[in-house]
């Protein structure tokens, strides 16, 4: 099965400062890789998506991420932080199942910004 | 014009009663999914289905029923509501099995 570890539940940064979201896959066939985030009291929003084209993959708000085959990471960046940026990131893994589709999901990790 | 909507938003109950949560898609898509976001906001699927198919059955507890009656709907019928229920549930779509899937606002419950 495959599986996807969030590295830091939570992560503070000043405003203005890069953002970095760590994020580690495994998986025993290309993955689709996946970013959202969570608002508070909101349901998630697709931030940007791996699909075995590009490797650095380009996303709303001015995110971006890597995929690194050799490092199995597909880590989140953002250069520099604003303070709307505050929510709960996570990184999930598509799974093909028995003609299904299912999202594993990592643990999240709580992005604050401070002045 | 909400792309996926979720009633209720809200839903407090007691512990043994019986309570459906409703998602509707207006996006076309075939494919809808619910997932369970518990209390350290972790997710897990817990079904999903195509063009009114069950594809996708986690090992939820048989208290648990979905139904599509068409493309557009998958509701979540809970018998015997128990306390371990209490989480946000999600409702998601996506245009095929393989796709990106689109999440609606989320239903919190909270089972007293």
């Amino acid at each position: 099965a495959q599986s996807v570890t969030q590295l830091g539940s939570h992560v503070s940064v000043s405003e203005g400062a890069l953002v970095l979201l760590r994020c580690n896959y495994s998986s025993s066939v290309p993955p689709y890789l996946f970013w959202y985030v969570q608002y508070p009291n909101q349901g998630l929003q697709l931030l940007l998506k791996y699909t075995s084209a590009a490797t650095l993959v380009k996303g709303i708000n001015g995110f971006e991420a890597e995929f690194k085959k050799s490092e199995t990471s597909f880590h989140l960046t953002k250069p520099s932080a604003h303070m709307s940026d505050a929510a709960e990131y996570f990184c999930a893994v598509s799974e093909v199942t028995g003609g299904g589709n299912k999202l594993t999901f990592g643990t999240g990790t709580q992005l604050k910004v401070e002045l | 014009d909400t792309a996926v909507s979720q009633t209720p938003k809200y839903l407090v109950t007691q512990m043994g009663n019986d309570k459906s949560i409703k998602c509707e898609q207006n996006l076309g898509h075939d494919t809808m999914y619910w997932y369970k976001q518990d209390s350290k906001k972790f997710l897990k699927i817990m079904f999903s289905y195509n063009n009114k198919e069950l594809i996708i059955n986690e090992t939820v507890p048989n208290r648990f029923s979905p139904k599509s009656p068409d493309k557009a709907h998958l509701n979540l019928h809970i018998n015997s509501l128990e306390l371990g229920d209490s989480a946000v549930y999600f409702c998601a779509s996506s245009p095929g099995t393989q796709e990106t899937q689109y999440f609606g606002p989320g239903t919190r419950l909270l089972v007293l």
